[in-house]
């Protein structure tokens, strides 16, 4: 089956400071990958995607996310993080399968980042 | 504000109660999905339907749960005989077609007392 890890349940940073949240999956077909964000009392939002193609993704604020296939990681990074950027952030996955996308999203237990400012 | 909608927010209901949330995607978007988040824990799949037909249902939907979406439009989400383990957040999530993005709405947030 498949599954989402995320190595660091609580990130705590100050301002200014580079952040790397960790994410593998476990899947062995082709897959699409995805970083949300949940900030505080606001709903789910998309923060990049990757579909296939340049294994670096540029999302919003300033977020980018590498896919190293070999690693089964798609590790979200920024090099200077915001009091803004406080939230919970959740990386998910899903397959690719013969047919086409399947249609259900795997997700990480998410990762609280707190910044301090 | 044409993004998905849930209602309604919060519901607090007594164990064996029935209750009935509803979401209403994107317009045009032809995939919704139902997901289930609790505390601590990444969403979780449900269903998902393809216009109106319901084309996948894990394991986590017992038979106290049922969802439907009439004409493709809206959808519903049914948990009868509620049980304290329901206690979550439902989330909607809607998207234009397979493997497209999917847009969250802002969830149910479910307490069974």
């Amino acid at each position: 089956a498949q599954s989402v890890s995320q190595h660091n349940h609580h990130v705590i940073l100050s301002e200014a400071a580079s952040l790397e949240l960790g994410c593998n999956y476990s899947y062995g077909g082709t897959v699409n990958l995805f970083w949300y964000v949940q900030y505080p009392g606001q709903h789910l939002q998309l923060l990049l995607k990757y579909f296939s193609g340049d294994p670096l993704v540029k999302g919003i604020k300033g977020f980018e996310a590498e896919f190293i296939k070999s690693k089964f990681s798609f590790n979200l990074r920024k090099p200077s993080v915001q009091w803004s950027d406080t939230a919970e952030y959740f990386c998910a996955v899903n397959s690719r399968g013969r047919g086409g996308s399947q249609g259900n999203l795997i997700f990480g237990k998410g990762t609280k980042l707190s910044v301090k400012p | 504000d044409t993004g998905v909608s849930q209602n309604p927010r919060h519901k607090i209901t007594k164990r064996g109660q029935n209750v009935t949330f509803r979401c209403d995607p994107i317009s045009e978007h032809n995939r919704l999905y139902w997901y289930r988040q609790t505390l601590g824990q990444g969403p979780e799949f449900l269903t998902y339907f393809q216009n109106e037909a319901q084309l996948e249902k894990s394991r986590l939907l017992s038979d106290r749960f049922s969802a439907e979406r009439p004409k493709g439009s809206f959808s519903t989400l049914e948990i009868q005989r509620t049980e304290q383990g329901d206690s979550a957040m439902y989330l909607c999530a809607s998207s234009l077609g397979t493997g497209d993005t999917q847009y969250f709405g802002p969830g149910t947030r479910l307490t069974v007392l």
